[in-house]
């Protein structure tokens, strides 16, 4: 059956290093998401992709950046982690641009 | 712009109603809702696409009313499984092709 799943799901770092998030999808589809969960906040969109060699900023960019080489996968890279970085990312794809997005399981990220 | 929900909590007991109000100050090309469950990924319940039309899925539907850039979603007669956070996402008319944009959630509970 088709997936999406995101690694590692749990994640502890220190504050000033580089750390990269993996999402891969066996969907097949062209659309990728990336957002942040926080309390009071709900989903909020970090960047996504329309396609390989497609990126886009989301709400709460700065700080993070994406690249997408290939269909199946979309990791989010936090080029210097800090404290504010701190939640729970989830990863989303989706087979048609505005269609229903399919989400996985979701890596919780500790910055220290 | 992100989409502002109403009520922020609810409770009920098993076989109640409750509406769930999405509103945004923009001009809307679709709408979608997604249920959350604790320490769980969201999960797609339905989209809405401008046009005014109503949706279903057995007790749970929705409507959008793209004058009023207004959706509500309608849970009749609840039962203990639809407790959870209850998402909607929004993407704007001009900006077709946008990725969704998710309000801050409504927390549904529903006892025995």
């Amino acid at each position: 059956d088709a997936e999406i799943t995101q690694s590692p799901r749990h994640k502890i770092t220190e504050t000033g290093r580089q750390v990269t998030l993996a999402c891969h999808q066996t969907w097949n589809h062209n659309n990728m998401f990336w957002y942040r969960q926080d309390l009071g906040h709900g989903l909020r969109l970090i960047h996504y992709s329309y396609g390989v060699q497609d990126t886009n900023k989301g709400e709460v960019s700065d700080g993070y950046s994406v690249s997408r080489s290939n269909t199946e996968d979309l990791p989010l890279t936090l080029e210097s982690a800090a404290s504010s970085q701190t939640s729970v990312y989830f990863c989303a794809s989706s087979g048609w641009t505005g269609g229903e997005q399919y989400f996985g399981p979701g890596t919780r990220l500790t910055v220290t | 712009q992100q989409p502002v929900q109403s009520p922020q909590a609810v409770i009920l007991r098993e076989g109640e109603d409750a509406v769930i109000n999405c509103s945004s100050s923009k001009a809307l090309y679709s709408v979608h809702w997604y249920r959350q469950k604790h320490g769980e990924a969201p999960v797609f319940l339905m989209i809405l696409l401008k046009g005014g039309e109503q949706k279903g899925h057995e007790k749970i539907s929705a409507s959008f009313n793209e004058k009023k850039q207004q959706s509500s979603l309608y849970l009749t007669a609840s039962q203990l499984s639809y407790s959870g956070t209850y998402f909607c996402g929004t993407a704007e008319i001009n900006q077709a092709g946008t990725a969704l944009i998710f309000g801050k959630g409504t927390t549904l509970s529903v006892s025995s």
